[in-house]
């Protein structure tokens, strides 16, 4: 069954220094793949997303991830931590045989200390 | 530039009332879900919609019944409220395809006393 897993369910990391958000997929053949982010009181917004024309993507606010087929990972990583960015973050897949749905990992929680 | 819409944005509901939630999308979009986050448990699938008229159930549909009327709407009804169903509510819609995004509304607080 197609899924992800984010390995973390907390990161926390001091102002101006690297983010790192994982996230593993398992599917039998290359995905789309989205990352979202969730501040307080808000829906989720999309930050980025793979649909296989690109393994680097970048996105909104500095944001990026590398698509890696031989570790069926997807990790977002950002290079200086903003006190805007302490918010949760969802990896999600759509599912390919279920056409409408996707997959959401568990959503990790990101800390930004001064 | 609205997006998708949610009302009510809070609600405050007793055991056995009734209510219904509404999603509304101002961008043609063929699919709408209705989710519900609770701490602890992510994002669950409640009811989704292919297109006008269509829809199907998803990871926790009972309790909630949901109708399509309108490519632009999305209505998700409680017909007798149980704690149980206290917990913030997301609708989300998009385009067709894998590689669409969702576009998330900014929820639906409710409270079931």
């Amino acid at each position: 069954a197609q899924s992800v897993t984010q390995l973390d369910s907390h990161v926390s990391v001091s102002e101006g220094t690297p983010v790192l958000l994982r996230c593993n997929y398992s599917s039998s053949y290359s995905p789309s793949l989205f990352w979202y982010v969730q501040h307080p009181n808000k829906g989720l917004q999309l930050l980025l997303k793979y649909t296989s024309a690109a393994t680097l993507v970048k996105g909104i606010n500095g944001f990026e991830a590398e698509f890696k087929k031989s570790e069926t990972s997807f990790h977002l990583t950002k290079p200086s931590a903003h006190m805007s960015d302490a918010a949760e973050y969802f990896c999600v897949a759509p599912l390919i045989r279920d056409a409408g749905k996707s997959t959401f990992g568990d959503g990790t929680t990101l800390t930004v200390k001064p | 530039n609205a997006g998708v819409t949610q009302t009510p944005k809070f609600r405050v509901l007793k055991t056995g009332q009734s209510m219904t939630l509404l999603c509304a999308q101002d961008m043609n979009h063929e699919y709408m879900y209705w989710y519900r986050q609770d701490p602890g448990m992510g994002l669950r699938l409640i009811h989704y919609s292919v297109g006008e008229g269509t829809t199907a159930k998803g990871e926790v549909p009972d309790g909630y019944n949901v109708s399509r009327l309108k490519k632009q709407n999305f209505l998700l009804g409680l017909e007798s409220a149980a704690p149980s169903q206290t917990s913030v509510y997301f609708c989300a819609s998009s385009p067709r395809g894998l590689q669409q995004p969702q576009h998330f509304g900014d929820g639906t607080r409710l409270s079931i006393l």
